[in-house]
């Protein structure tokens, strides 16, 4: 069965500091791999995903995350956080050979100051 | 575009009490999904669908049930509420099963 782990329950960064949310995978098939992000009293808005190709898959509002399978992770990165950025985080990963359903990581609450 | 529609919003029910609550979405996509919105848990799919008609168990589904008679509705409900089943309840949809739309939420309260 398909698992993710997101190791920090909150990330703290100053605005203008690069940063990264961290997940790790495990699946038996070859990683589908997803990032949310959800504000406060909303649903889940897609960032970015990885099914193929190349290791950094760039996103939405200037996320990329790159993919390494020999470390199993997909860790979410960007060059200069933004005080708007501050939201709960969740990875998710569906087993590619599997079942279409999503199985997410507990969320990362990132959290930017000025 | 409405997207995902989720109702209701709020509810508060009491213990033993029932209620559906409503999933629709105008996008056409095949596949749609329940989860559970818990702290420290992340979200929890409970149940899914992956066409009109079709239902199946996610991993927390005891206390649950669904249906999918219109392709774009999907309902789930409660026959008899526990404290347990508090939580925000979220249904998505997905045209291939990768790329998920989500609704808003429902945020419920049982006492």
């Amino acid at each position: 069965a398909q698992s993710v782990a997101q190791p920090e329950d909150q990330v703290n960064v100053a605005e203008g500091n690069p940063l990264t949310v961290k997940c790790t995978y495990s699946v038996s098939g070859n990683p589908y791999l997803f990032w949310y992000v959800q504000y406060p009293n909303r649903g889940l808005q897609f960032l970015l995903k990885y099914i193929t190709g190349d290791n950094l898959v760039k996103g939405s509002y200037g996320f990329e995350a790159e993919f390494n399978k020999s470390q199993t992770s997909f860790h979410l990165k960007k060059p200069s956080a933004l005080v708007s950025d501050s939201a709960l985080y969740f990875c998710a990963v569906r087993d590619g050979a599997g079942f279409q359903k999503l199985v997410f990581g507990t969320g990362t609450r990132l959290l930017v100051s000025p | 575009n409405a997207g995902v529609t989720q109702t209701p919003k709020f509810r508060v029910l009491k213990t033993g009490q029932s209620m559906t609550l409503l999933c629709a979405q105008d996008m056409n996509h095949e596949y749609m999904y329940w989860y559970r919105q818990d702290p420290g848990m992340g979200l929890r799919l409970i149940h899914y669908s992956v066409g009109e008609g079709t239902t199946a168990k996610g991993e927390v589904p005891d206390g649950y049930n669904v249906s999918r008679l219109k392709k774009q509705n999907f309902l789930l409900g409660l026959e008899s509420a526990a404290p347990s089943q508090t939580s925000v309840y979220f249904c998505a949809s997905s045209p291939t099963g990768n790329g998920y739309t989500f609704g808003s939420g429902t945020r419920l309260t049982v006492v």
